[in-house]
């Protein structure tokens, strides 16, 4: 099946700075690919997703950007805020069944 | 709001125990129900794929005679612990793509059961 690697598991960063969060996956045949958000004891909810036809997406201080050849993406959040502390989930889906295949999770926190 | 109910969220219970836990999309048809697994600050972890009418997928090295699931309904899948143990003490979480069998979309989340087996 799909393994998909994530990096880094912790992450810190002072508030307004930029925060990077990188996955990688092994099915070429992944096509979707979505970050989730998890406060602990909650459930992860969904913060942007692409698809493998687009390289990037943006929304508002979050993008994702894909590449497809070198089978990574990643998420970018910028000017950073204490409520962005929290778990954070890349996951990749291939087309015919969606099962997601979930990263090992990066916990950030943001230093006020 | 919740477009995916899951219930109970919270079970304690003895060894040799077993526990259902209920799925439930509130508002849509679920075909396909799919249950994760999470350890304490780990990753969800696949476990398997509900499929209304017809038997679960489960994924490599999940016991499906430990893990029974049952998708009785095109809005109930449940999921059972059978003689749950110590080590089965884990947080368990469902999840439903909201349009059915269109692929690429996001997954709704119940909020989880956190079973603690003593």
């Amino acid at each position: 099946g799909e393994n998909v690697e994530q990096h880094p598991s912790t992450l810190s960063v002072q508030e307004g700075d930029s925060a990077v969060i990188k996955c990688t996956y092994s099915d070429s045949a992944s096509n979707y690919f979505p970050w989730y958000k998890q406060e602990l004891g909650k459930r992860p909810q969904l913060i942007i997703d692409i698809r493998s036809n687009v390289g990037e997406k943006k929304d508002q201080r979050i993008a994702v950007t894909l590449n497809k050849t070198a089978k990574h993406f990643s998420l970018h959040i910028t000017e950073t805020q204490p409520e962005d502390s929290a778990v954070y989930f890349c996951a990749a889906s291939i087309n015919t069944g969606n099962q997601f295949y979930f990263g090992t999770g990066t916990s950030l926190t943001v230093i006020p | 709001g919740a477009v995916v109910s899951q219930h109970p969220s919270w079970v304690i219970c003895k060894s040799g125990t077993s526990v259902k836990i209920e799925c439930r999309s509130l508002d849509f048809q679920a075909t396909t129900m799919f249950w994760y697994r999470q350890f304490p600050k780990q990753s969800l972890m696949l476990m398997a794929t509900s499929n209304e009418g017809s038997k679960a997928t489960y994924e490599q090295g999940v016991e499906k005679d430990k893990f029974l699931i049952n998708h009785a309904s095109l809005t109930l899948s449940t999921l059972t612990v059978t003689s749950a143990h110590p080590e089965d003490s884990s947080f368990y979480i469902c999840s439903a793509p909201r349009w059915g069998a269109t692929t690429n979309q996001p997954q709704h989340f119940g909020d989880g059961t956190r079973l603690s087996i003593l």
